[in-house]
């Protein structure tokens, strides 16, 4: 079972319209959760990062929520353009024993924003 | 300004064939990695670097080598290739490991073993 699940694995929605991308994770210690954005043949491209202490962070249209009690995040998009089909990409970092960080990513949500 | 540079961009192998591919970064990063994309998975590291002539191994490094000479280039060598190396690789740099600073991907390798 993966240590990073996100939900829903593909989505649809109509231009205008706002959506909300799920991440639940188990991995320990937790240093920080960031959000992804990964368009087709791209890399992926940082949207947020956020600590333990953080609950939400913003970056123009894309807000991030994190609970670490429940350890789920959330990324909700407001009012959808078609440049936002992408898959979006939910990483956790955790603290390694040694020093340093390990990045556990999800398998990302597929959005396709059509007209 | 560059950020991160990934050569080829598409590559067709035959088993047992080696190549390498590269990696460049311009923003004087400490930190390079290694990443393997599969459908159905995360990102899965290979390898990285803390610095140059630091290397070690990520969760896959099996058939696999990398070097750092420099900070700027981080190449990832296929050994002998094999069908299950078929995966698109990213490469990513970032000033330091810590929290606070994102990774900067580059456009990925798609390598095709037939």
């Amino acid at each position: 079972k993966n240590q990073v699940e996100q939900s829903p694995q593909s989505l649809i929605i109509l231009e205008g319209k706002n959506c909300t991308l799920q991440c639940n994770y188990t991995v320990s210690p937790f240093s920080n959760l960031r959000w992804y954005k990964q368009d087709t043949g791209r890399g992926p491209v940082s949207l947020t990062i956020m600590t333990f202490s953080e609950n939400t962070k913003s970056n123009g249209r894309y807000t991030a929520t994190l609970d670490a009690d429940t350890k789920q995040s959330s990324l909700h998009i407001t009012a959808s353009q078609l440049s936002d089909s992408a898959s979006y990409i939910c990483v956790v970092s955790v603290i390694l024993t040694g020093g340093g960080n390990k990045l556990t990513f999800g398998t990302g949500t597929q959005l396709k924003v059509e007209l | 300004n560059a950020g991160v540079t990934q050569t080829p961009k598409f590559q067709v192998l035959k088993t047992g064939q080696s190549m390498t591919l590269q990696c460049a970064q311009d923003m004087n990063h400490e930190y390079m990695s290694w990443y393997r994309q599969d459908p159905g998975m995360g990102l899965r590291l290979i390898h990285y670097s803390v610095g140059a002539g630091i290397t070690d191994q990520g969760e896959v490094p099996n058939g696999y080598n990398v070097s750092r000479s420099t900070t700027e280039d981080f190449p990832l060598r296929l050994l002998s290739a094999a069908p299950s190396q078929t995966s698109v690789y990213f490469c990513a740099s970032s000033p330091y490991t810590e929290v606070g600073y994102g990774y900067t991907f580059g456009s990925g390798t798609r390598l095709t073993v037939v």
